[in-house]
């Protein structure tokens, strides 16, 4: 079992619709949740991170976190076409060091 | 401008001639980190240090070594490249306690 899984898509979203993407994790003890996203050819940018239970929003942007489900989405509101991107889950190990990503999301908006 | 440079950018190279990528950032971050990024496999830590002096092995080290004399450069070395070893890399940066990790442009490496 992969620590970090992610379904790898792609994931066909129309524009203006609700992009949904999920992320499951193996270490129980994880503390910190990120979704970074990352265009082709370009390297990843950080667009999120969680450490609580619960939703966290920022602008379009919602990341949902359940601990006992080990469990972490994002959620895009009004999908745009300057959205289509691979989105990367990582988790911060418990040991606090490392950081483990999924294998990606891609995502692709159509107008 | 704050950022994170990697050199080179595109290096194709022959099995087993040494070669060291620099990674360098101007943010007085204390934690930096290697990364590989292969089709299907995410991006796998290679290597990360705390601080100077401060190193230790991610997931995937074998045939990777690096060092961290400075606070601002983190060079990865590869003493003897293999086929295996063709991949994107990525060098990341971020001050100590934080979770903000800034990436450098990428190194397209590959090894013939």
């Amino acid at each position: 079992q992969k620590e970090v899984e992610q379904n790898s898509g792609p994931l066909s979203v129309p524009e203006g619709a609700i992009a949904s993407l999920n992320c499951t994790y193996s270490d129980r003890g994880s503390q910190s949740f990120f979704w970074y996203r990352q265009y082709s050819g370009k390297s990843p940018e950080l667009i999120m991170f969680i450490y609580s239970n619960g939703d966290k929003e920022d602008g379009r942007f919602t990341a949902q976190l359940n601990k006992a489900s080990q469990y972490v989405s994002l959620l895009i509101r009004d999908s745009q076409p300057s959205d289509s991107a691979t989105y990367l889950c990582a988790v911060r190990s418990s040991s606090a060091s490392k950081i483990i990503f999924g294998s990606g999301t891609r995502l692709s908006i159509r107008p | 401008e704050a950022q994170v440079t990697q050199n080179p950018r595109y290096l194709i190279t022959v099995t087993g001639k040494k070669l060291t990528v620099t990674c360098s950032q101007n943010m007085n971050h204390e934690y930096m980190s290697w990364y590989r990024q292969d089709p299907g496999l995410g991006l796998r830590q290679i290597y990360y240090s705390m601080n100077v002096e401060v190193t230790d092995k991610g997931d995937v080290p074998e045939g990777y070594k690096v060092s961290r004399k400075e606070k601002r450069n983190f060079p990865l070395i590869l003493e003897s490249p293999s086929p295996n070893q063709t991949s994107l890399y990525f060098c990341a940066s971020s001050w100590a306690g934080t979770d903000t990790q800034y990436f450098g442009p990428g190194t397209r490496l590959t090894v013939l």
